[in-house]
């Protein structure tokens, strides 16, 4: 059984930073990439960007390109997401996800809990 | 972008079969993934590659795709099924992920 476990509800004031975390066990860190998808309240999900935990390559949405960073610590098998100068439309639940390929197919095949972030003043 | 369109709801009595719809430009070209996600709950995979189930997933669960529209087929369905679900692809053009819109299935 593949774990991946989040970090703890946020709430921070428009125009802070926030850091998420999603420690992975039960399998090779290194060996499968890590997305981070997101639901705002009452909407879908919304694919943010993807990190190859092996080099540290990134790929980011192009709506979130400027304000994002993805990071990976293999020594603890885990995942970051930070999201700078937030925004009111931030608000939403944040997941990370394994990212598996498969002869040039990318799917998600095992989900973290997901972090609340509200971002109210 | 790509883009995935998804009916927004769908509905099916208890005991019989329900279809969702995934519609893209020459879909059947990408490989297709649906996820279910209850509510309050993290998305589950259900099938992959067009048509594969994980591990744990029932047989009534089975997905297709060809042409320009891909479909999740849930037979048999139970009060437990009720949920929304997205489909998902590979953009190879972006390398990106995309999801469709979701679709809620009600069970009556």
């Amino acid at each position: 059984q593949v774990y991946l476990v989040q970090s703890g509800p946020e709430v921070k004031s428009p125009g802070a930073s926030v850091k998420v975390s999603c420690k992975t066990s039960a399998y090779t860190f290194s060996g499968y990439g890590i997305s981070w998808v997101r639901q705002a309240p009452g909407q879908g999900l919304e694919w943010m960007g993807w990190i190859n935990t092996y080099n540290g390559n990134t790929k980011f949405a192009q709506s979130l390109q400027d304000r994002v960073s993805m990071t990976a610590d293999t020594a603890t098998s885990t995942a970051y997401l930070e999201l700078r100068s937030l925004r009111s439309d931030d608000t939403a639940l944040y997941f990370c996800a394994r990212d598996r390929s498969r002869d040039g197919s990318y799917y998600f095949d095992s989900w973290g809990q997901g972090t609340l972030v509200t971002v109210s003043s | 972008s790509y883009v995935l369109t998804q009916p927004p709801s769908v509905s099916v009595a208890p005991g019989q079969t329900a279809s969702i719809s995934c519609g893209g430009d020459n879909i059947g070209s990408y490989s297709l993934h649906w996820y279910q996600q209850r509510p309050g709950q993290a998305p589950v995979l259900v099938v992959h590659d067009d048509s594969a189930r994980p591990s744990g997933i029932p047989a009534r669960f089975s997905g297709a795709n060809s042409g320009n529209t891909a479909t999740l087929t849930i037979s048999r369905v139970e009060a437990g099924d009720e949920a929304d679900y997205y489909c998902q692809v590979w953009d190879r053009s972006s390398d990106h992920r995309v999801f469709g819109g979701g679709t809620k299935l009600t069970v009556l």
